[in-house]
C-alpha cells in the first residue's frame, strides 16, 4: 500500500521559514518524480513544485520561485520543501503527491500538512 | 501560464442523474489533461488522465473526453459518493495548472 506522510507544518510569522517533509512507503521512491501541491483554506488546488526521480531537475510555480526549494533524499524515501520568506498568502494545506509514471499527473497523495502564516 | 476554466462552478443534481463538467484551456494542451475528485477533508483522487483514460480502480461511470482546449468529464449516473468537488489539471506546459473546480452537490 502506497503511503505518503507529510510533516513539518505549523504556525509561522510572516517572513519566517519551515521545512516540510514527506516520507514515502510502499513504492520504489527513487523511481518516481514527486511534487508539492497546496490548497488555501476553502480554495482550489495550486501546483507548487516538482522534482525528477533522481533529483536533478526541479520545477516551480512563479508564485514561489526564489522562496521555496524542493529536494529529495532517495536513501531516506523522503521529499522536502524548504519554504522561506513566507507570506500570508502561503497559508495552505501542503500535499505531497507522487507523479504517475513519466507524466506529471498525481496518482497518490498524502493527507497534507497545514502551514499557517500569521503574526 | 495556461489557465483552465471550469464550468459550471456548481452543479446541483440528484442521484442517478448524468453529470457533465467542462474544462476549457486558454491554449492547447493536446490530450495532456487529468481530472481529480476531492471530498471534504480528503486529498484529491486521480480519476482520468490523458483526457480519456480511467485511472486504476475508477468506476466505468466516469469518462473523459476532449482534446486541445475543450474537455469534458461525464458521470453517467451519479452515486451518493460522487457528490464532491472536481478539478482538471494540465501537464501540457510548465507551470502545471489546475482549474478552479466544479462542485457537484445534491439537489
Amino acid at each position: 500500500e502506497v503511503q505518503l506522510l507529510e510533516s513539518g507544518g505549523g504556525l509561522v510569522q510572516p517572513g519566517g521559514s519551515l521545512r516540510l517533509s514527506c516520507t514515502a512507503s510502499g513504492i520504489t521512491f527513487s523511481s518516481y518524480a514527486m511534487s508539492w501541491v497546496r490548497q488555501a483554506p476553502g480554495k482550489g488546488l495550486e501546483w507548487v513544485s516538482g522534482i525528477s526521480a533522481g533529483g536533478g531537475n526541479t520545477y516551480y510555480a512563479d508564485s514561489v520561485k526564489g522562496r521555496f526549494t524542493i529536494s529529495r533524499d532517495n536513501s531516506k524515501n523522503t521529499l522536502y520543501l524548504q519554504v522561506n520568506s513566507l507570506r500570508a498568502e502561503d497559508t495552505a494545506v501542503y500535499y505531497c503527491a507522487k507523479v504517475y509514471g513519466g507524466a506529471y499527473y498525481f496518482d497518490f497523495w498524502g493527507q497534507g500538512a497545514l502551514v499557517t502564516v500569521s503574526s | 501560464e495556461i489557465v483552465l476554466t471550469q464550468s459550471p462552478a456548481t452543479l446541483s443534481l440528484s442521484p442517478g442523474d448524468r453529470a457533465t463538467l467542462s474544462c476549457r484551456a486558454s491554449q492547447s494542451v493536446g490530450s495532456s489533461l487529468a481530472w481529480y475528485q476531492q471530498k471534504p477533508g480528503q486529498a484529491p483522487r486521480l480519476l482520468i488522465y490523458d483526457a480519456s483514460n480511467r485511472a486504476t480502480g475508477i468506476p466505468t461511470r466516469f469518462s473523459g473526453s476532449g482534446s486541445g482546449t475543450d474537455f469534458t468529464l461525464t458521470i453517467s449516473s451519479l452515486e451518493p459518493e460522487d457528490f464532491a468537488v472536481y478539478y482538471c489539471q494540465q501537464r501540457g506546459n510548465w507551470p502545471l495548472t489546475f482549474g478552479g473546480g466544479t462542485r457537484v452537490d445534491i439537489k
